[in-house]
């Protein structure tokens, strides 16, 4: 059984650029939630998506936006690059229907905006 | 509003003594509460959860956590720590109908000596 797997695992750009990450949930898996992980600190969540809808976000600019697609996989993407935006992304998946749910977190995506 | 607050950054202890990693939580809810380890270059892994049932959790690789709500303290513990016990360890706190949002602190680096 696949755990969450996350694509690219590296990625470099330029400021102004835009970046799209893509994850796939752990089988069974409904829901994909993203969290930045800056460097030496813990990851701060981005948004959560749940049957192709964003349910909750967190305190992040217009910028970053994402996606999900009917097979449940996910895309996050950041626009207008800064170079703040440099962090490991993490993607999670869970079960909506599993009380108090237990989420899945994948390797991450590492990416450095020069 | 919630949110956790590990009190030590680092941690060092020698190979087959006592580990015990700290961390109070703040909720206004019930909350749930978890300890995620996350080995270098490596995805996030949950080592245990509490979720209402015994105030005692065991977790993987020996690991357990006491919650206590009076102290509103989920302090992490292991009898013998092992040279593969090094990594970042992240206390985390979600409450039953925020959406499952994770709230992390911002870590302590476990560093085991021979």
């Amino acid at each position: 059984d696949a755990g969450v797997t996350q694509s690219p695992t590296h990625l470099i750009k330029t400021r102004g650029q835009q970046v799209t990450l893509r994850c796939s949930p752990k089988s069974g898996h409904d829901t994909v939630s993203w969290y930045q992980q800056a460097l030496g600190q813990g990851p701060q969540f981005i948004f959560q998506y749940y049957e192709e809808e964003e349910r909750q976000r967190g305190n992040f600019p217009d910028r970053f936006s994402g996606h999900q697609f009917p097979n449940y996989s996910s895309e996050l993407n950041v626009n207008a690059l800064l170079l703040g935006d440099s962090a490991l992304y993490l993607c999670a998946s869970s079960r909506d229907r599993e009380y108090q749910e237990t989420q899945y977190f994948g390797p991450g995506t590492r990416l450095l905006v020069l | 509003a919630q949110s956790v607050t590990q009190l030590d950054s680092h941690v060092s202890v020698s190979e087959g003594t006592p580990v015990l990693l700290r961390c109070n939580y703040s909720s206004s809810y019930s909350p749930s509460l978890f300890w995620y380890v996350q080995h270098p270059n490596k995805g996030l892994q949950l080592l245990l959860k509490y979720t209402s049932a015994a105030t005692l959790v065991k977790g993987i690789n020996g690991f357990e956590a006491e919650f206590k709500k009076s102290e509103t303290s989920f302090h992490l513990t292991k009898p013998s720590a092992h040279m593969s016990d090094a990594a970042e360890y992240f206390c985390v706190v979600s409450f039953t109908g925020g959406g499952n949002k994770l709230t992390f602190g911002t870590g302590t680096q476990l560093k085991v000596e021979l």
